[in-house]
């Protein structure tokens, strides 16, 4: 299994207030990914990154920042968590962009609550 | 627009019945490439397969086959002979080709529940 883990594997937080979570790697891949995952909805990504300090938006990066200041780990930031954004977190790596002869590896998730 | 569509939101079957799960796609690129990831009650996502979009050869992996046809845009997963420990929900996804950051943007279906009862 590639190694990757989230922490929080669970939070409950209230509107308003900022929360952060991390994704740690032991693969030295350097492309690393946050996804959300919502019922009806699959799973939509909101940041990655192509190396330290390197990142860029997804399709659902409104609301979130993000932020890799060492190869193994990738932050994600709600700065004022809405009820909107309760839902399961997942971190991906893989080890190149283009997914021609790789596959993104998914960490455990993180299940946040905003009441 | 990249778009994944598994029209199946939940299957039952019981076990040792065979099971397809339907997947089709739509992308103006000419290379792509096309995924199947389980997630079972536990809750992580595990890889099952990649297809490139010049290889339309389907595949076989124990009990799991694949049926690439690009000519209707489809990916379909079947499982023979299912097992209770089959149940999981399972997404199909496509990574667009090209260059750049939309290469590594996974676009997910909304998956399919399947239950096999015993």
């Amino acid at each position: 299994d590639a190694g990757i883990t989230q922490s929080p594997r669970h939070k409950v937080t209230e509107t308003g207030t900022p929360v952060t979570l991390r994704c740690h790697q032991t693969e030295n891949h350097r492309y690393m990914y946050w996804y959300r995952q919502d019922p009806g909805h699959g799973l939509r990504l909101i940041h990655y990154s192509y190396g330290v300090k390197d990142t860029d938006k997804g399709e659902v990066s409104d609301g979130y920042s993000v932020s890799r200041s060492k190869t193994e780990d990738f932050l994600l930031t709600l700065e004022s968590a809405t009820s909107s954004q309760t839902s399961v977190y997942f971190c991906a790596i893989s080890e190149s962009i283009s997914l021609a002869y790789n596959e993104q590896f998914f960490g455990p998730g993180t299940r946040l609550t905003v009441l | 627009a990249q778009k994944v569509t598994q029209a199946q939101t939940e299957i039952s079957v019981v076990e040792k019945e065979d099971v397809t799960l339907d997947c089709v796609y739509e992308t103006r690129d000419t290379t792509y490439y096309l995924f199947w990831y389980k997630q079972p009650p536990s809750g992580e996502l595990v890889f099952l397969i990649r297809r490139n979009s010049f290889d339309e050869q389907n595949e076989i992996s124990g009990r799991y086959s694949w049926n690439f046809q690009k000519s209707t845009s489809s990916f379909n997963f079947t499982i023979t002979a299912s097992q209770v420990v089959d149940s999981a929900v399972y997404f199909c996804a496509l990574s667009p080709g090209g260059y750049g950051g939309s290469q590594g943007n996974l676009i997910f279906g909304k998956g399919t529940k399947l239950s096999v009862k015993p």
